[in-house]
Formats: structure tokens, sequence, C-alpha cells
């Protein structure tokens, strides 16, 4: 059982819908969690990270996490065709070495 | 990318032959990562880097090895490319104030005939 899943879609909704992107993990002790959107044939940038339980709003994007049911989410608001690209989920597990382990993507099309 | 560069961009060799890529940074940042991304795994940790000549192995080292003689470059060498190291290769980089989090550089997309 790899520690991260990410259903790995694709995903396409419509201009200024709600994307919703969901992760579960198996590991307890994940303390810090990430998103990572992926332009194609770019390098991954870091969109939003939270640490521990609860939400974290940053414009569009809400990032929720809940570690009674191992369960992270990403909502982007009004969705723009710009959002299209890949969407990743990583979490580190120890705050010995701050390894991240990531999910495998969704990518996501918002169609105009 | 948080000025972090790779070189080669692009990469066709053939197997067996011995391949280097590099990550430079201008960020002096402490620590610096090399991970793999493959169709259906994400990214996987190849091994990592904490300080100059101070690296550990990641989650899919067989087959990698690395090195770093100065802060701000880190290199990844196949020692004996084969046809399952072809991949992009991402190196990342983070700071000792903010570990949690890593910037990636443009990649480097290798192909192993």
């Amino acid at each position: 059982q790899k520690e991260v899943e990410q259903d790995p879609g694709p995903l396409s909704v419509p201009e200024g819908a709600i994307v919703s992107l969901n992760c579960t993990y198996s590991n307890s002790a994940f303390q810090y969690f990430m998103w990572y959107r992926q332009y194609s044939r770019k390098g991954p940038e870091l969109l939003m990270y939270t640490y521990s339980s609860g939400n974290k709003e940053d414009g569009r994007f809400t990032a929720q996490v809940d570690k009674s049911s191992k369960y992270i989410s990403l909502f982007i608001r009004d969705s723009q065709p710009s959002d299209s690209a890949t969407y990743l989920c990583a979490m580190i597990l120890s705050s010995n070495d701050y390894k991240l382990s990531f999910g495998a993507g969704t990518t996501v099309t918002v169609r105009a | 990318d948080a000025g972090i560069t790779q070189s080669p961009r692009h990469k066709v060799t053939e197997t067996g032959t011995p391949v280097t890529l590099r990550c430079h940074q201008t960020e002096n940042h402490r620590y610096m990562y090399w991970y793999r991304q493959d169709p259906g795994h994400g990214l996987r940790l190849i091994h990592y880097s904490y300080g100059v000549k101070d690296t550990d192995k990641g989650e899919v080292s067989d087959g990698y090895s690395v090195s770093r003689s100065k802060t701000e470059d880190f290199l990844l060498t196949l020692e004996s490319a084969t046809s399952s190291q072809t991949s992009v290769y991402f190196c990342a980089i983070s700071s000792t104030a903010r570990r949690y989090e890593q910037y990636f550089g443009p990649g480097t997309r290798l192909t192993v005939t």
C-alpha cells in the first residue's frame, strides 16, 4: 500500500466551477501537508501547506486536513483555465529528515 | 524556479553509458534533493543532501549516486544507465529555517535507449 493515495483523474470542469481534490494517507505520523501545482513540462511549484488539522485559505484556494480520517483536500473556487494543471499532494512524515511523500497527482482541465 | 537550474534539460543516451545530471542553486540553501517522476508514481526521492559532502539515500536510490562538493551544486550520476531509468528528474532545495518548503527546478528529461 502506498503511503499517500491520490485519484489520478483526469478531472474536467467548466470555468467558474469548484474543483475538489483529495488524498488519503496511511501513516498517522504525517505532520506537514502540502499541495503542489505542476504545469505541463514544468517543475512542481508549492501552492499551499498546512500543519496539523484544520483549514487554510489563500485567495481562491482552500486546503483542509482531517487527521482523524487521514484525509486532505484542496478546493479551488471560481476555477479558471489557467488552473489547468496537475495537482500533487505531499506530506512530511518526520521532523527528523523532512522527506516528502507524494501522491501520484490529479490532472485538472478547466474548460473555457 | 526559485534560483534553481538543471542541466542538461534533455538527454538521450544508450544503455550502459554513464550519465551525470547537474543541479545548481543560487539560494545558498542547505538541503538539496533529487527526485524522479514517472506516470502513476508521482515524485519519488532518489537521494538528498543535508550539507556539503553530506548525503543520504531516498526511496529509489539503487543505480544512482550523488555528490555535493559545493553548496550550490548537487550532481546525480547514473553509473550505467538502464531503460528503467528513463524518467524526468527534478532537483529541489529547501532552507534550514523552512525545511518543509521544497522548491523544484525545471527538470531534466532523460531517455535511455
